[in-house]
């Protein structure tokens, strides 16, 4: 069954410290991967994607995650956090084979970061 | 361009009522799908459609229907609503499916 994991409900991290969410996925083949973010009483955000190419993407807001695909992980990754980034980030994927837009989302990881 | 907008933002129904949820997707969009959102499932796909047909259902019971229009604005329908489904009801567009998805505000709802 196609899955995605976000092993880390909560990631606290001080501002101006690199930041990583973790997220790790099984769907067979060549998935489509994307993270969002989401801030209180607000729809999500797209942040990035990998579709293919560079396994390494760059996003929104001077994110990026790196594509692994032996160890099937997507990790967000930041060099210097800020406050403002404290918010609820999701990891999703899609299977291409699949006909329609169905976006598997993980359970979501809190990022904290403090001054 | 203006986003993904949903309305209403905040309904209360009562068990046993329907409620109808609208979403305009971005301009220009023809893929249209649906969200529930809730403290203990998390993040669950409802359906999608795109050119009015619907091309992928979640694993949601009937009472859960919805619609795509000409114009690519889509409507979700929750039929004799029950306590558990209270959630926030997400509505998202592409412009094809290999795209990322926008995201809307969400409608929130709430059975009493």
């Amino acid at each position: 069954a196609q899955s995605v994991a976000q092993p880390e409900d909560q990631v606290n991290v001080a501002e101006g410290n690199p930041l990583t969410v973790k997220c790790t996925y099984s769907v067979s083949g060549n998935p489509y991967l994307f993270w969002y973010v989401q801030y209180p009483n607000r729809g999500l955000q797209f942040l990035l994607k990998y579709i293919t190419g560079d396994n390494l993407v760059k996003g929104s807001y001077g994110f990026e995650a790196e594509f692994n695909k032996s160890q099937t992980s997507f990790h967000l990754k930041k060099p210097s956090a800020l406050v403002s980034d404290s918010a609820l980030y999701f990891c999703a994927v899609r299977d291409p084979r699949d006909q329609g837009g169905k976006l598997i989302f993980g359970q979501g990881t809190e990022l904290s970061v403090k001054p | 361009k203006a986003g993904v907008t949903q309305t209403p933002r905040y309904l209360i129904k009562t068990r046993g009522q329907q409620v109808t949820l609208s979403c305009s997707p971005i301009s220009g969009h023809r893929s249209v799908s649906w969200y529930q959102q809730t403290p203990g499932q998390g993040l669950q796909f409802l359906f999608e459609y795109f050119s009015e047909t619907q091309r992928n259902k979640g694993n949601f019971p009937g009472r859960f229907s919805g619609r795509q229009f000409s114009n690519s604005r889509s409507e979700m329908n929750v039929s004799t609503l029950e306590l558990g489904d209270s959630a926030l009801y997400l509505c998202a567009s592409s412009y094809w499916t290999e795209y990322e998805q926008y995201f809307g505000p969400g409608t929130r709802l709430t059975v009493t």
